[in-house]
């Protein structure tokens, strides 16, 4: 298992402004994920985060708008830009430990809820 | 790609009653199936899982889910329902290292 912790655990920010959610793990994790879960919604993958090399983004999300840092195997950043009413969303960090490498068991941080005015 | 669809948006049920939550995927191979639960204002916690070998898995809190490969379903299940159980239920399939979630299903728990 891991132990994910999330940062800011909630925010109220001003329409196109920018927000960082920070994201550390107590071990090291190959990779670490962002999800969006907006509200009422499922959880959507935003992309995918490895060390050393640049994020994987999935369908309708892009590096502009969501640029990710992975600096190291335990830390990692969202930043949400020019926000909008839209962005406002939990925003989830996961991670796959070395155990269940590929099999998509993750762990999840508590999430950063953002509401943008 | 997978998919993965929970017919139940909202499901109340007694304390001390049984639960059944639905879960239907559409995925080519043998899928890896996770459940999920978020409660109030947390995180998700990981209920169980299933990769392979005996079809019917337990998981934390006396929760068990049941494979069935014919019905394309992976239902979760908890005989006696506690007050605590009141959370949103996400049921999940795993391609790879990617997770696919259900819409999800909000358990109310009467007293």
């Amino acid at each position: 298992s891991a132990v994910i912790s999330q940062k800011p655990s909630r925010d109220i920010c001003q329409r196109g402004t920018s927000l960082t959610i920070q994201c550390q793990v107590d071990s090291q994790v190959t990779m670490m994920f962002w999800y969006r879960q907006q509200p009422g919604q499922s959880l959507t993958l935003i992309a995918t985060a490895n060390q050393g090399s640049e994020a994987t983004y999935e369908s309708g999300f892009v590096i502009d708008k969501f640029p990710i840092s992975r600096p190291n195997l335990t830390f990692s950043t969202l930043t949400v830009s020019n926000m909008s009413p839209e962005d406002s969303s939990i925003y989830l960090c996961s991670v796959e430990t070395g155990t269940s490498l590929n099999t998509g068991e993750l762990f999840f941080g508590e999430g950063s809820r953002l509401t943008v005015l | 790609a997978q998919s993965v669809t929970q017919p139940d948006i909202h499901i109340t049920v007694s304390e001390g009653a049984s639960l059944e939550l639905r879960c239907n995927y559409s995925y080519g191979a043998t899928p890896y199936l996770f459940w999920y639960v978020q409660s109030p204002g947390q995180g998700l916690q990981l209920l169980l899982k299933y990769f392979s070998g005996d079809t019917l898995v337990q998981g934390i809190k006396g929760f068990e889910a049941e494979f069935k490969r014919s019905q394309s379903s992976f239902n979760l299940r908890k005989p006696s329902v506690h007050w605590s159980d009141a959370a949103e239920y996400f049921c999940a399939v795993g391609d790879d290292y990617k997770l696919s979630f259900g819409a999800g299903t909000t358990v109310t728990v009467r007293a």
